[in-house]
């Protein structure tokens, strides 16, 4: 089965460059979650989008932004990075059609800044 | 928001040894899930368990919504069980609410 696809799954920047992750969810989800995992830390929510709409907003810095395009696939575009930044960073989706609230997740993209 | 509090923080056992994990959350929630991540990062969905036991394998969970925590059975441990397991929970607003892990350690 399809699963959710993250790229690139590694992403090595300097400080202040800027960095785009992408996410391209299962097939016919409607519901696509970002989540920023610092080391030795439990995922925190960034932000979310229902059929291309931003739905829900958590600590995403301003320095941050996400779109989902017609496609339904989405991208977090990060600028100005700083060396916190570096994280392991999750693309989740679901699917409210079928019902139960399951997110799947990618295999995430680990972002360092150096 | 909601809260998720996981015990213990850490855990160690011997290979062939049975654990419990436990997640206590804060509030009513729509769903509760429970992930592996294993050494190189990737979140495994073990469990999606708002509620009842379900079993998988030497997995099993339990869910007891009405007094807000679920727990997690690992039997016959093997070494690669190790890593940490998450504890998530979402509410109606979708988003999930993540605990602090349980880092396991299964020795050989």
């Amino acid at each position: 089965a399809a699963g959710v696809i993250q790229s690139p799954r590694h992403l090595i920047k300097e400080k202040r460059e800027t960095a785009t992750l992408k996410c391209y969810p299962i097939p016919r989800h409607d519901t696509v979650y970002w989540y920023q995992q610092g080391p030795g830390q439990d995922p925190q929510f960034l932000i979310s989008f229902y059929e291309k709409m931003q739905s829900d907003k958590g600590s995403i810095p301003d320095r941050f932004s996400a779109q989902q395009f017609s496609d339904y696939h989405s991208e977090l575009n990060m600028s100005s990075l700083e060396l916190g930044d570096s994280a392991l960073y999750f693309c989740a989706s679901s699917s409210t059609i079928q019902g139960a609230d399951i997110q799947y997740f990618g295999a995430g993209t680990r972002l360092s800044v150096l | 928001g909601i809260q998720v509090e996981q015990s213990p923080p850490d855990l160690i056992l011997q290979e062939g040894a049975n654990s419990t994990l436990r997640c206590n959350f804060s509030d009513s929630v729509n769903n509760l899930q429970w992930f592996h991540q294993n050494p190189w990062g990737q979140l495994i969905n073990l469990f999606y368990i708002p509620s009842g036991t379900k079993q998988n394998g030497r997995l099993s969970a339990t869910t007891v919504a009405t007094e807000r925590y679920s727990l997690l059975y690992i039997s016959s441990s093997q070494t690669t069980d190790s890593g940490v397991y998450f504890c998530a929970v979402n509410t109606n607003a979708g988003k999930s609410t993540f605990g602090d892990g349980t880092t396991l350690t299964v020795k050989p």
